[in-house]
């Protein structure tokens, strides 16, 4: 079975770091590193927000205008695993974390469960 | 980037059909046939239902269906059911090499 699964997300205070991981399984006809990756967030009680994306060799990366320069997305193909080092955190950073896989220009067919990321004091 | 603006809500009575629009600019929807639908329930991941304006992915029921016109995309739900329930997101690429979601739409079956 395909899945993603995230993990590293927590209670952080403003200012601070963190590093998401999404860990990829089960991509059989397909490898990991022939695929774009991208983040989506979402608030508490709010929609989902694109956040970054990466290509399949890592040569090349996408962000939101709300995290550039703050986040940095990469990917470690031999560990089918993709990242987010997030730096600077703010409250209006507060949310799920998904990682979903995809093309270039979207189409997200396969999502993880997310992972919780609190920025507060 | 401004989200794509969505009905906050849309409602219809069992076996009816309903349609939610997702309107952008000329830099995202008005630019590229990269518009995709999503459904999410509760706690869940969002999954995807209609990909490039109006493909569906294998697996997704039929009554799901898309289209696009100038800066706006609608997705139509036909034969309403009760697990149709959810919210509902667009997405659309962008000129400037990013990717926009819409605000979101409640679906209420009455």
């Amino acid at each position: 079975e395909q899945q993603l699964v995230e993990s590293g997300g927590g209670l952080v205070q403003p200012g601070g770091s963190l590093r998401l991981s999404c860990a990829a399984s089960g991509f059989s006809r397909v490898s990991f590193s022939e695929y774009w990756m991208h983040w989506v967030r979402q608030a508490p009680g709010k929609g989902l927000v694109w956040v970054s994306r990466i290509v399949g060799d890592g040569s090349s990366t996408s962000y939101a205008d709300s995290v550039r320069g703050r986040f940095t997305v990469s990917r470690d193909n031999a560990k089918n695993t993709l990242y987010l080092e997030m730096r600077s955190l703010r409250g209006e950073d507060t949310g799920i974390y998904f990682c979903a896989r995809g093309r270039a220009v979207g189409r997200f067919d396969l999502w993880g469960q997310g992972s919780l990321v609190t920025v507060s004091s | 980037q401004s989200a794509l603006t969505q009905p906050a809500s849309v409602s219809g009575s069992p076996g009816q059909s309903i349609t939610i629009s997702c309107t952008g600019t000329s830099s995202d929807i008005g630019a590229y046939d990269y518009v995709s639908w999503y459904q999410q329930y509760p706690t869940e991941a969002p999954k995807l239902i209609i990909s490039d304006v109006a493909n569906r992915p294998s697996g997704v029921s039929d009554r799901f269906s898309g289209s696009k016109s100038g800066n706006t995309a609608s997705l139509t739900i036909s034969g309403l059911q009760a697990d149709d329930e959810a919210d509902f997101y667009c997405a659309s690429y962008t000129t400037s090499r990013t990717l926009v979601f819409g605000t979101g739409t409640t679906v209420t079956v009455l």
